[in-house]
């Protein structure tokens, strides 16, 4: 298994652009989650899904969306970038097990906003 | 929203020293977890508590999920210079394990 796989592994923007991180997962875990971690903090969430076709929005949504088409995919899409949207970026994900919670994070992407 | 408080920020440790980090939070969590972030890469899971009071070991880490089931705390003892990292907590309130809630983190540096 390859676990949870992210791309790109960097990427650099101009300020109005728009472009999407990719997420993919191969363990056919249910839970899929975004979050951003900037400098000193914790990991904050952006969006997650508990499956196909389900999506809601975490603690910090404005200006990222989402959709979950399959169970192995999970797409983060910029609409119009922001120097306040750079950040390292991790998808998440997580089997359905009641209260076996653990999530299994990807390497992340290191995206900057110029 | 919930916020997590974890402490200490960061801690400067001699190799064979033991550590202690806590996590507090204003709400109750069903599920605290722990993690370690090694520099590039994403978090990896260290320990899992899932009832108030539980106190579970793995290797030379102890975690403890405290009796209120606001917070909780991570021990780790006899340090190595491989325990350089960021630990996180995070709290789950309910099932759906999309969404945690972390904290900020406790950078801990080992010198050999």
């Amino acid at each position: 298994n390859a676990g949870v796989t992210q791309t790109p592994k960097f990427q650099v923007l101009k300020t109005g652009q728009s472009m999407t991180l990719q997420c993919a997962q191969d363990m056919n875990h249910e839970y899929m989650s975004w979050y951003r971690q900037d400098p000193g903090m914790g990991l904050r969430l952006i969006h997650y899904s508990v499956g196909a076709g389900i999506t809601d929005q975490g603690e910090v949504p404005n200006g990222y969306n989402v959709s979950r088409s399959t169970t192995e995919d999970f797409p983060l899409r910029l609409l119009s970038a922001a120097p306040s949207q750079t950040s390292v970026y991790f998808c998440a994900s997580s089997p359905h097990r009641g209260s076996y919670n653990e999530q299994f994070f990807g390497p992340g992407t290191r995206l900057t906003v110029l | 929203g919930q916020q997590l408080n974890q402490s200490p920020q960061s801690m400067f440790i001699q190799e064979g020293e033991d550590v202690s980090m806590n996590c507090t939070s204003s709400s109750i969590f069903n599920t605290w977890l722990w993690y370690k972030q090694d520099p590039g890469e994403g978090p990896v899971l260290l320990i899992a508590l899932y009832k108030a009071g539980e106190l579970t070991s793995n290797g030379r880490l102890t975690a403890q999920f405290g009796i209120t089931r606001k917070d909780s705390f991570l021990n780790i003892s006899a340090s190595i210079p491989s325990d350089v990292g960021i630990y996180f907590c995070a709290g789950q309130d309910g099932i759906n394990a999309g969404k945690s809630t972390f904290g900020d983190g406790t950078t801990l540096t080992v010198k050999p």
